[in-house]
């Protein structure tokens, strides 16, 4: 069974620019997690998707939104981009919304010049 | 804020011996989540253990969880030069709508 893919891998943007990125969640799974792992903050939440809705938001300016698509797959919009959003972002998939395991992709990995 | 704070940030051990992490956090939970990572890729799911459960074992992992202390523990027996990476819990609960909250992560380094 696949796990959950993400593209591109890695991602070089200049100040003010926007990026897309993307997951392909495991099959059968509904919900897609975004995560920021910058150096020196640790791993952030940033959105929760279930079903095609937004369902939580972490502590980020509005500039970071997404979507998730008919096929559970998601996007991961950042506009305007600052130094400071250079991270690696991970999506994670999980079979439903009531506690169980979230497995995650293997990331992309973005610079901000 | 990371709920989860884990014990020793970093820990070096020879290949064969045991490694232990601990994990604390504040709120309650509904579940707590390992995970590995090596080298700045994707996590690796290890265990879930629910709020209602004491221990949990995978082959060479052995999970524990103390809700009344708000704390978990990870053991690695027999460890691998493999098992070097980072490992980190992450909490989950009845109010966080799907947010893993992350601990600041132990670095393990078994040497061969």
């Amino acid at each position: 069974e696949a796990g959950v893919t993400q593209s591109p891998t890695h991602l070089i943007k200049t100040r003010g620019q926007q990026v897309t990125l993307r997951c392909s969640p495991i099959s059968g799974h509904t919900s897609v997690y975004w995560y920021q792992q910058a150096l020196g903050l640790g791993l952030q939440f940033l959105l929760w998707y279930d079903e095609g809705e937004e369902r939580n938001r972490g502590n980020f300016p509005p500039r970071f939104s997404g979507r998730q698509f008919p096929n559970y797959s998601s996007e991961l919009n950042v506009n305007a981009l600052e130094l400071e959003d250079s991270a690696l972002y991970l999506c994670a998939s999980s079979l439903d919304r009531v506690g169980n395991e979230q497995f995650f992709g293997p990331g992309t990995r973005l610079t901000v010049l | 804020s990371q709920q989860g704070e884990e014990d020793p940030q970093a820990l070096s051990i020879q290949e064969g011996e045991n490694a232990t992490m601990n994990c604390s956090y504040k709120t309650s939970i509904n579940n707590l989540q390992w995970y590995r990572q090596n080298s700045g890729r994707g996590l690796v799911h290890l265990i879930l253990i629910r709020s209602n459960e004491r221990e949990k074992h995978s082959g060479r992992l052995r999970v524990t969880l103390d809700t009344s202390k708000k704390s978990s523990s990870l053991l690695i027996t027999a460890s691998r030069a493999a098992d070097t990476a980072s490992y980190f819990c992450a909490t989950g609960s009845g109010t966080s709508y799907g947010k893993l909250t992350f601990g600041q992560g132990t670095i393990l380094t078994v040497h061969p």
